[in-house]
């Protein structure tokens, strides 16, 4: 079983859509969390973090859930620009730590 | 920001050949990192390291070695290049567990 699982997708919206992903973990004592927009042929960069009280950010809300394992990304009012791959990142482990990303959800956001 | 370098955007290689590829970070982080990503697969960790002559092993560091002789200087060396090597090269850096990891632009290497 993979460390990170995500639905590779493609998710397919029209824009104005609300789209959801979702990404499960199985290292019950994975301690952060986050995250990570992958635009074509350029590398990851940092979308948000996810806390365990929820974190919302303008258009995006991410939630974690520890006691089922996994995270969550909510996009609303879907824009072109947010077309890219979504990549689900959790930290594991303590002193030297794992930083372990799902392979990554493809979004399409269509006008 | 953090500036992450990596040494070459494209390499080509013979098979058999020994490879090296070099990542370089301007600040004082500790946690470095080597990803190879492939379609499909997503980054997969092949080593990382927390300190100076540190390293550990990630999920997938069969055919690969790594060096961290400064902080700012993390080499991921492939002993024996082969076809199944050819693959995206992604090296990563964080201060510490709950913050951002920052990338380079990515080395792509194709081993022929």
């Amino acid at each position: 079983r993979k460390e990170v699982e995500q639905d590779p997708g493609p998710f397919n919206v029209p824009e104005g859509a609300t789209v959801a992903f979702n990404c499960t973990y199985s290292n019950s004592a994975s301690q952060s969390f986050f995250w990570y927009r992958q635009d074509c042929r350029k590398e990851p960069k940092l979308l948000m973090s996810v806390y365990s009280s929820g974190n919302e950010d303008g258009r995006f809300t991410a939630q974690l859930n520890r006691a089922s394992q996994y995270i969550s990304l909510l996009i609303r009012d879907s824009k072109l620009s947010d077309s890219a791959t979504y990549l689900c990142v959790v930290n594991t482990g303590t002193g030297g730590f794992k930083t372990i990303f799902g392979a990554g959800t493809r979004l399409f956001v269509k006008a | 920001d953090v500036k992450v370098t990596q040494s070459s955007r494209y390499l080509v290689k013979r098979t058999g050949e020994k490879v090296f590829l070099e990542c370089v970070q301007d600040m004082d982080h500790e946690n470095m990192f080597w990803y190879r990503q492939d379609p499909g697969l997503g980054l997969r960790l092949i080593y990382f390291s927390y300190d100076v002559k540190m390293k550990e092993k990630g999920d997938i560091p069969e055919g690969y070695s790594v060096s961290r002789e400064k902080k700012e200087r993390f080499s991921l060396i492939l002993e024996s290049a082969s076809t199944n090597q050819t693959s995206m090269y992604l090296c990563a850096v964080s201060r510490e567990m709950n913050t951002e990891a920052f990338f380079g632009q990515g080395t792509r290497l194709t081993v022929v």
